[in-house]
């Protein structure tokens, strides 16, 4: 069975760093061909893709929020790990980590709300 | 502004089938066999529905199609029930550095 979990702080003030953990089980981030990407839902709007990273640890990342992201793995624990820099109001979202397989997001996790306020 | 181009809402009696539209360039949906679709009902995770175009996941009700004309990508549910109200959302590969795009959601209404 696979599943994946986010897991982060409740809310995060404006100018900090937000810091969120994918933690899957039922596959493995070393298979070749597998990837987990991160994606977000400000309330009310649209998906938007913020980062992959590979099998092989090759990593990609939204233009637009580039500047901002890192994401990197830990195969040894089945987690990987998103940081966002410089978090601002319009950021607050739901934010999902999924699997993905070729060319789409086959598993997803529930997603964890992610509010910026002072 | 999203870069695939959904429409915001569509409509459908039971029974009925409908169609929901993604249109975007020959830089991305017209240039690769790679757009997914995805189900979002209320304070759910997006769930797949369709991947490389026109394939389903195991699972996946045979009501559920799709297929791509050029630019635009096209998601058919036919024989239409109330569960299928939902958001609705494709996604395709743009280019080796972007490379997931999403549309700006469809949602559904079973009447």
């Amino acid at each position: 069975q696979i599943t994946l979990k986010e897991s982060g702080p409740m809310v995060v003030k404006p100018t900090q760093t937000l810091t969120l953990t994918c933690t899957f089980s039922g596959f493995s981030l070393s298979t070749s061909g597998v990837a987990v990407g991160w994606i977000r839902q400000p309330p009310g709007k649209a998906l938007e893709w913020l980062a992959l990273i590979y099998w092989d640890d090759d990593k990609y990342y939204s233009p637009s929020l580039e500047s901002r992201l890192t994401i990197t793995s830990d195969t040894s624990k089945n987690q990987v790990v998103l940081t966002m820099t410089n978090m601002d109001p319009v950021d607050t979202a739901t934010y999902y980590c999924a699997r993905r397989i070729g060319s789409a997001f086959d598993y997803w996790g529930q997603g964890t709300l992610v509010p910026v306020s002072s | 502004q999203s870069a695939l181009t959904q429409p915001a809402s569509v409509s459908g009696s039971p029974g009925q089938s409908i169609t929901i539209s993604c249109t975007g360039t020959s830089s991305d949906v017209g240039a690769y066999n790679f757009v997914s679709w995805y189900q979002q009902h209320p304070g759910k995770a997006p769930k797949l529905m369709i991947y490389d175009v026109s394939h389903r996941p195991s699972g996946v009700s045979n009501r559920f199609s799709g297929s791509r004309s050029g630019n635009t990508a096209s998601l058919t549910i036919s024989g239409l029930q109330a569960e299928d109200e939902a958001d609705y959302y494709c996604s395709s590969y743009r280019s080796s550095t972007t490379r997931v795009v999403f549309g700006g959601g469809t949602t559904l209404t079973v009447l």
